[in-house]
């Protein structure tokens, strides 16, 4: 059974602060997705990572993924208030479709 | 051109009574998923859809749940006789065959 974790669940960061939210995953994946999600709201996709050593960059957000170590990271430079939501990681299994598995979520909240 | 739509967007609902949740799928999407998200968690997949077929129902639970995705019109995902632990929010996707999933804005189920 593909499982996927992420730490931390919880994270208060300052302004202008970086951070590193890690996202582990039990099962060779063919795909992985980070995803943010505001309060009430649904799913609003950042990044597709697709092979071992991609990285992604978007704004302050930045994603890599390394398919040896199953293990992808969301990196926050400089943080801003506005990037305050919940983050979840999701990877594709091996399933021949495009079922998704999601971590548990990290809820980052940035404080002035 | 229109992304996933679900409705209704909140169902409140007695116990026993019976909820119906309604996703139209992306145009040129036929691959429907369902995921479930209990409050402060995850979304954890309910069953995996395409047209006049269920082929991943994997998720879902034994009893009460039931999903289709008929030839014509949106897929459904149906609870009878539901209970307070069935409010949850729930979120359709589409996808093409191959291809990164698309959420909808997802229906939030509460039972009194």
């Amino acid at each position: 059974e593909l499982k996927v974790e992420q730490n931390p669940l919880f994270l208060s960061m300052q302004e202008g602060k970086n951070y590193t939210i890690y996202c582990n995953y039990s099962t060779t994946s063919d795909r992985l997705y980070w995803y943010r999600q505001d309060p009430g709201k649904s799913l609003e996709s950042l990044f597709v990572l697709l092979s071992n050593g991609a990285v992604k960059q978007e704004g302050r957000l930045m994603a890599s993924l390394d398919t040896k170590a199953r293990l992808s990271t969301l990196h926050i430079t400089a943080a801003v208030h506005d990037l305050s939501a919940t983050y979840f990681c999701a990877v594709v299994g091996n399933f021949g479709n495009e079922k998704l598995t999601f971590g548990t979520g990290t809820r980052l909240t940035i404080i002035p | 051109n229109a992304g996933v739509m679900q409705n209704p967007r909140h169902l409140v609902r007695r116990r026993g009574q019976e909820a119906r949740l309604r996703c139209s799928p992306m145009k040129g999407h036929s691959h429907v998923y369902w995921y479930r998200q209990l409050p402060e968690e995850g979304l954890k997949f309910m069953v995996y859809l395409q047209k006049e077929n269920i082929i991943d129902e994997s998720g879902m639970p034994k009893e009460r749940f039931s999903a289709e995705f008929p030839k014509e019109g949106p897929s459904i995902l149906r609870i009878q006789q539901v209970v307070r632990g069935d409010s949850a929010a729930y979120f359709c996707a589409s996808s093409r065959f191959t291809g990164e999933l698309f959420f909808g804005e997802g229906s939030r189920l509460t039972v009194l």
